[in-house]
């Protein structure tokens, strides 16, 4: 079992070009997450997914964007890249968004923008 | 809103020695509460969870939280810290009546463990 996949695993843009961090799960979960992680802040939602079709903004969510058209995948698009968001991007899913169910994360995407 | 905070962002303990790491949370209602691990270049691993059985939550590699109301706080241990414990740690929380399951992390805490 494969879990989250995250691809790829490292890279480096230039400022103002475009990318999609690419993000599947095999666990057939309904509920599916982005969060950046920034040295000393934790992570911070980016956007999240309860189902195909349906995505929400979490707390960070300018200068992103997301789709949801299967169940398995979650990309995360980066229209115009800014040096702020050089981050480690993570992904995540849970089979239901209440009773406490965790998380599980994918190894992430570290991302550079130059 | 909800927050969480993760007292020290640097513990430093001696193999052998006990660790102890420090979440509090800030809502009246008590959340479900998770701490996960992190190990250099990879993702979040879960350690245990707190859910509403019992306030002394045991989970993977000998760790232990225990959850007290009075004290709004998670607070993570383990008796004996061992060289491979040393990782960046994770206090989450996630509302009850958030039906996205969304979490909300502390800032982390870097564990080094000391030979």
């Amino acid at each position: 079992n494969a879990g989250v996949t995250q691809t790829p695993k490292f890279r480096i843009l230039k400022i103002g070009q475009s990318m999609t961090l690419q993000c599947t799960q095999d666990m057939n979960h309904n509920y599916m997450y982005w969060y950046r992680q920034d040295p000393g802040m934790g992570l911070k939602l980016i956007y999240y997914s309860v189902g195909a079709g349906i995505t929400d903004k979490g707390e960070v969510p300018n200068g992103y964007n997301v789709s949801r058209s299967t169940t398995e995948d979650f990309p995360l698009r980066l229209e115009l890249a800014a040096p702020s968001q050089t981050s480690v991007y993570f992904c995540a899913s849970t089979s239901a968004g209440g009773g406490g169910q965790p998380q599980h994360f994918g190894d992430g995407t570290r991302l550079s923008i130059l | 809103a909800q927050s969480v905070t993760q007292l020290g962002s640097h513990v430093s303990v001696s193999e052998g020695a006990l660790v102890l790491l420090r979440c509090n949370y800030s809502s009246s209602v008590p959340p479900y509460l998770f701490w996960y691990v992190q190990y250099p270049n990879q993702g979040l691993q879960l350690l245990l969870k707190y859910t509403s059985a019992a306030t002394l939550v045991k989970g993977i590699n000998g760790f232990e939280a225990e959850f007290k109301k009075s004290e709004t706080s998670f607070h993570l241990t383990k008796p004996s810290a061992h060289m491979s414990d040393a990782a960046e740690y994770f206090c989450a929380v996630s509302e009850r009546s958030n039906q996205g399951g969304k979490l909300i992390f502390g800032q982390g805490t870097e564990l080094s463990v000391k030979p």
